[in-house]
């Protein structure tokens, strides 16, 4: 697609529960970001992947919170053993390093989480 | 840490000029000046990036001072669509990785 894609769109999950949230990156973006936006707030940085390189998980909050990316492409975040705290949005964006590349990043919708 | 400072809210009426200020006091001579916006329950859409002189889309000008320690984003016209919180980030153009912290931006409440 043209975009960075998100799914699910929402998702309502019970305290204790994991969760997966997927995130499609423009096809040829080799940097893919997975920020969290809780109510009221900016932008917290979680992950970030680059290429084929180790990624930076500097952001995780905790050891609940992983994230893999398949192939260079597709991404997926896990929280384990949900809790209240972790409802937000999640956010995803991609860039690309290229020399030509003007947009700095380019993001998903994201995906609503509530922990209830 | 941000590397930004912004007003968390600003006012505007419709049809008048926005301007958004954002201090980047410490940014590097190799970083340029990105701005954003994020409308509710949406992902954050670019909007501007300038290095040093001063830049012009369809949707903003962008103002950065010479020192380019601050810098400032106009919206011409604004319209009730504007409304939207507005953030100012500093990274490197291409090339390696930074990480990136988007602050709490600007709220821009454009008013009828």
């Amino acid at each position: 697609g043209a975009g960075v894609s998100q799914s699910p769109s929402n998702k309502v999950t019970e305290k204790g529960k994991d969760v997966e949230l997927r995130c499609d990156p423009i096809s040829g973006h080799t940097a893919l970001y997975w920020y969290r936006q809780s109510l009221g707030q900016g932008l917290e940085f979680l992950i970030y992947f680059q290429g084929n390189s180790a990624p930076d998980k500097s952001g995780l909050p905790s050891d609940r919170f992983s994230a893999e990316r398949t192939g260079g492409s597709v991404s997926t975040l896990t929280i384990q053993r949900t809790q209240q705290e972790d409802s937000a949005v999640y956010l995803c964006a991609s860039s690309s390093p290229a020399d030509r590349e003007y947009y700095g990043y380019t993001f998903g919708s994201g995906t609503r989480l509530t922990v209830v | 840490d941000a590397k930004t400072t912004q007003p968390p809210s600003m006012d505007c009426a419709e049809g008048r000029a926005a301007n958004l200020p954002c201090n980047h006091s410490t940014i590097s001579g190799n970083e340029y000046v990105y701005w954003y916006r994020q409308i509710h329950s949406q992902g954050p859409q670019y909007i501007i990036h300038g290095l040093k002189n001063n830049e012009t889309n369809e949707m903003a000008s962008l103002i950065i001072t010479e020192d380019r320690k601050s810098s400032t984003l106009i919206l011409p016209h604004a319209t009730l669509r504007d409304t939207a919180v507005y953030y100012c980030i500093v990274r490197v153009y291409s090339g390696g990785y930074q990480k990136v912290t988007f602050g709490i931006g600007t709220k821009l409440q454009v008013i009828p």
